[in-house]
């Protein structure tokens, strides 16, 4: 079974500045993916970035990068100078990647919410 | 379309009726999901279609909740008998297989209301 936990129901943040989203997870999954979805107040589900538990390389997408450390089990979601359009509920999942496939159900987490102050 | 449609984008309906969602999924994908989101909560996984087939609908919460998957394409999820605690957005992916991250694809929800 794998679960999900974002310990941060709410987090503040001034626009401009840097701000870490936490994510730890637990899967018994030898090879598995992470994914973090932003989903502003309008309710539609965007995909932001991925890391695969084998990547050499954290992933970064734009301003978006995963702080990724396999050890401690953590996926950390980085955004830099943050926008107020970054004000949304954003939720850490993840997904075993059994025999390689990149298909199957996500397992997310309870979400966090962001609110960028001007 | 261009991406995955649902259709009623709201419903209200009375407490022991029967309701009825559809999926579209973007055209090509082989996988579809359909998760359902509390006010305020996570994602709670339903049941995954690959194909036609549902490999996984260990999600489902009660023998009131089925789907089917038609021609590898629309899907409908069906609540018997309405409850109170059904009232929730359900939530459609799909996504393709083979592709390198296999990221889902969501459509905009159908919001539930039982009263």
């Amino acid at each position: 079974a794998q679960k999900i936990t974002q310990t941060q129901p709410g987090m503040f943040v001034q626009e401009k500045e840097a701000v870490t989203l936490d994510c730890t997870y637990d899967t018994s999954d030898p090879s598995y993916g992470l994914f973090w979805y932003k989903q502003p107040s309008s309710g539609e589900m965007i995909f932001l970035i991925y890391q695969g538990s084998y990547d050499q390389q954290n992933a970064t997408e734009g301003r978006y990068s995963l702080n990724f450390q396999k050890a401690r089990k953590s996926a950390n979601l980085v955004i830099s100078a943050s926008q107020l359009g970054d004000s949304a509920m954003y939720f850490c999942a993840m997904r075993a990647n059994a025999g390689g496939t990149s298909y199957g159900k996500l397992t997310f987490g309870q979400g966090t919410i962001l609110t960028v102050h001007p | 379309g261009a991406g995955v449609s649902q259709s009623p984008s709201n419903k209200v309906t009375e407490k022991g009726k029967d309701v009825e969602l559809r999926c579209d999924p973007i055209s090509g994908h082989t996988a579809l999901y359909w998760y359902r989101q509390s006010l305020g909560q996570g994602l709670e996984f339903l049941i995954y279609f690959q194909g036609n087939s549902a490999p996984d609908k260990s999600g489902l919460p009660s023998d009131r909740f089925s789907a089917e998957r038609t021609g590898g394409s629309v899907s409908t999820l069906t609540i018997q008998r309405t409850q109170q605690e059904d009232s929730a957005v359900y939530l459609c992916a799909s996504s393709f297989y083979g592709s390198g991250t296999g990221e889902l694809f969501f459509g905009e929800g159908s919001r539930l209301t039982v009263l």
